[in-house]
Parts: structure tokens; C-alpha cells; sequence
């Protein structure tokens, strides 16, 4: 069974929105997640890492004032792309380990429209 | 710096067995990863390798590594439509900690009757 879980699977909002996108780990503490982006026919680029208690850590080129991120518990990390554009329009995926040493899981993946 | 390719795309009859390809480039990799992502979904973690194993098989699944010429490969067997979609080979430079996964740009696998 799923051992990461994602909400909403997909969200449709109008431009300048701020959509928040859960995420959750199953009967297991995840200290990291990672958020991801996917565009079509492409491969998953890694936006941040979450960090629970502390700031995520985001990669090279990726606004962390438009896509905050916060990890407050030991088994949710929330994305939140605020004032959403047309060009935010995307597949956003979690992941996180279950353990040091562990493979990642993903959860579901959130299909972001915005009109 | 890291760097993990593969063949974007294959195309197999109903039955045959398929046979995905993947190489990387970093030589310190621990672990070696086979995702499945079918349309509009996660990725679902098939299988994955260590690096001082040369071989792994899981039912219809088997994984092959030669590390010397840092090439992975997933031979599925008796491959079904339901096999259809991609698959991404991913590979972590080290142990312990919060690693993070290079992904590759993944296989689209095409099942035809």
C-alpha cells in the first residue's frame, strides 16, 4: 500500500491563487520529503527539500517566496504556490524515505491547472 | 557531475519480454533505483539495487548491474498491457543521510497487442 500519501491529486483555480498541496507519510516519521516538478514527456526536477523543524533548502533557480514550503510535523510537508500563473501549471510529486539508507517513496503526484 | 541516461522509448509485443536501459556516470553510486509511472500517477518504486550486487530478481522483474561499465538494465518478462508507461532509473551518490535521487529522463515502455 501507499506509504506516501498526496492532496489534492488535482487542483483547477483561477491565476493568482495560492494552492496548497499536502503531503503525508504512512506509519513512518519522514525528517526530509522532497518536492518535486514534472513537466510532460519530461523527467521530475527537484524544486526543495523539506526539513522538518528548519527551512526547507531549495535548488538553484526556484522562487522560494512563490513555492513555500513548510514542515511542521514529522509526517506532513506542505507546498504552497502562492499568487499561481498559467506558467505555474504543472505535475507536482512528494517524496520521502522511510529510513536512512531507504529508497524514496512518492506519493501520487498533484496536477496544478491554472486559468 | 552526476548524470543518468536512457532510451526514451521502447516498443514490445504482448508476451516478449522487454529490456530497459539505463547508464550513469557517477562511479560512487550506492544505490540504483527501476520507478514506474503510469499516466497521471506517482512514481511507484519497482525495485532497486546496491552497488556491490550484480543481480536481482523479483517475480517477473529482473535487474542486472555491471558497475564496471556503469550500466543498469530491467528485463521485465511475459510483459503485459497493464506494463504500459515510463519507467525512470535513479541512482544516489552515497549512503546515509538525506541522499538525493538523480533521476534519469525515463523509458516510455509501449505493450502492443
Amino acid at each position: 500500500g501507499a506509504v506516501v500519501s498526496q492532496h489534492p491529486s488535482r487542483v483547477i483555480c483561477k491565476s493568482g491563487t495560492s494552492v496548497k498541496i499536502e503531503c503525508r507519510s504512512l506509519d513512518f516519521q519522514a525528517t526530509t520529503m522532497f518536492w518535486y516538478r514534472q513537466f510532460p514527456k519530461q523527467s521530475l526536477m527537484l524544486m526543495a527539500t523539506s526539513n522538518e523543524g528548519s527551512k526547507a533548502t531549495y535548488e538553484q533557480g526556484v522562487e522560494k517566496d512563490k513555492f513555500l514550503i513548510n514542515h511542521a510535523s514529522l509526517t506532513l510537508s506542505t507546498l504552497t504556490v502562492t499568487s499561481a500563473h498559467p506558467e505555474d501549471s504543472s505535475f507536482y510529486i512528494c517524496s520521502a524515505p522511510t529510513g536512512s539508507d531507504q529508497p524514496q517513496h512518492f506519493g501520487d503526484g498533484t496536477r496544478l491547472s491554472i486559468l | 557531475g552526476e548524470d543518468v541516461e536512457q532510451s526514451l522509448f521502447l516498443s514490445v509485443r504482448e508476451g516478449d519480454s522487454s529490456v530497459i536501459n539505463c547508464t550513469y556516470t557517477d562511479s560512487s553510486s550506492t544505490y540504483l533505483y527501476w520507478y514506474k509511472q503510469e499516466p497521471g500517477a506517482g512514481l511507484q518504486l519497482l525495485t532497486y539495487i546496491f552497488s556491490n550486487m550484480d543481480m536481482k530478481q523479483d517475480q517477473r522483474l529482473t535487474v542486472l548491474l555491471n558497475k564496471k561499465d556503469k550500466h543498469l538494465s530491467l528485463r521485465i518478462a511475459d510483459t503485459q498491457t497493464g506494463d504500459s508507461a515510463i519507467y525512470f532509473c535513479a541512482e544516489t551518490p552515497s549512503s546515509g543521510g538525506s541522499y538525493i535521487p538523480t533521476f534519469g529522463r525515463g523509458t516510455s515502455l509501449i505493450v502492443h497487442p
